[in-house]
């Protein structure tokens, strides 16, 4: 079955970039994705990469895909106190009959921000 | 101009009591999910509806019966409630073609005492 793993903690100065990693094991996903989730609140899709991508650019956010190591990870540059957070990344391979997305989500990372 | 709504936010219950979880998108989304957010943060999908029509439904107790009346809205009924049920409940939403993006709710924290 699909497993997707991350670690549990990042923790960078504001100013600095992050860089948080993913793996995953089902080679037939087709979409890989990062979310948000800040204190007490819902999950924010940050963005998404297909499979056939290597990289994909959006602002202060980059998304690296080495799909031959099954690895995803996620560069934000210029990090701030408002990026702290948990991020998680998912993977997507089954399209439903009739559409949508089964996600399979990893264990979520933790980033903390400091002065 | 919220996207996805849940309610109630939070729920607290005792064990045995029948609670429900209701959810709505104003999106024109056709495709919308429950997943279940335990206390290590880990999430995983419950069901999905398409028009209506359950589509996914992974090894969840038959205690929990969603419920989509219409394409805007999925609600989620358990019954029996057990002190295992306490968690978040996301509700999230796609479009058919655009299933890749799914939209979540804010969640309902729901704790079984």
């Amino acid at each position: 079955g699909e497993d997707v793993e991350q670690s549990l903690f990042l923790s960078v100065r504001e100013g600095d970039s992050s860089v948080i990693n993913c793996t995953y094991t089902d080679s037939s996903s087709t979409y890989l994705y990062w979310y948000k989730q800040e204190p007490g609140a819902g999950l924010q899709l940050l963005t998404y990469i297909f499979s056939n991508m290597d990289m994909k650019q959006d602002q202060r956010l980059t998304v690296l895909l080495n799909k031959k190591d099954k690895h995803l990870s996620l560069r934000i540059a210029d990090t701030q106190t408002g990026d702290s957070a948990i991020y998680f990344c998912a993977e997507s391979s089954r399209i439903l009959t009739g559409g949508g997305n089964k996600l399979t989500f990893g264990t979520g990372t933790q980033l903390k921000v400091e002065l | 101009d919220t996207a996805v709504s849940q309610t109630p936010k939070y729920l607290v219950t005792q064990m045995g009591n029948d609670k429900s979880i209701k959810c709505e998108q104003n999106l024109g989304h056709d495709t919308m999910y429950w997943y279940k957010q335990d206390s290590k943060k880990f999430l995983k999908i419950m069901f999905s509806y398409n028009n209506k029509e359950l589509i996914i439904n992974e090894t969840v107790p038959n205690r929990f019966s969603p419920k989509s009346p219409d394409k805007a809205h999925l609600n989620l009924h358990i019954n029996s409630l057990e002190l295992g049920d306490s968690a978040v409940y996301f509700c999230a939403s796609s479009q058919a073609l655009r299933g890749y993006e799914q939209y979540f709710g804010p969640g309902t924290r729901l704790t079984v005492t």
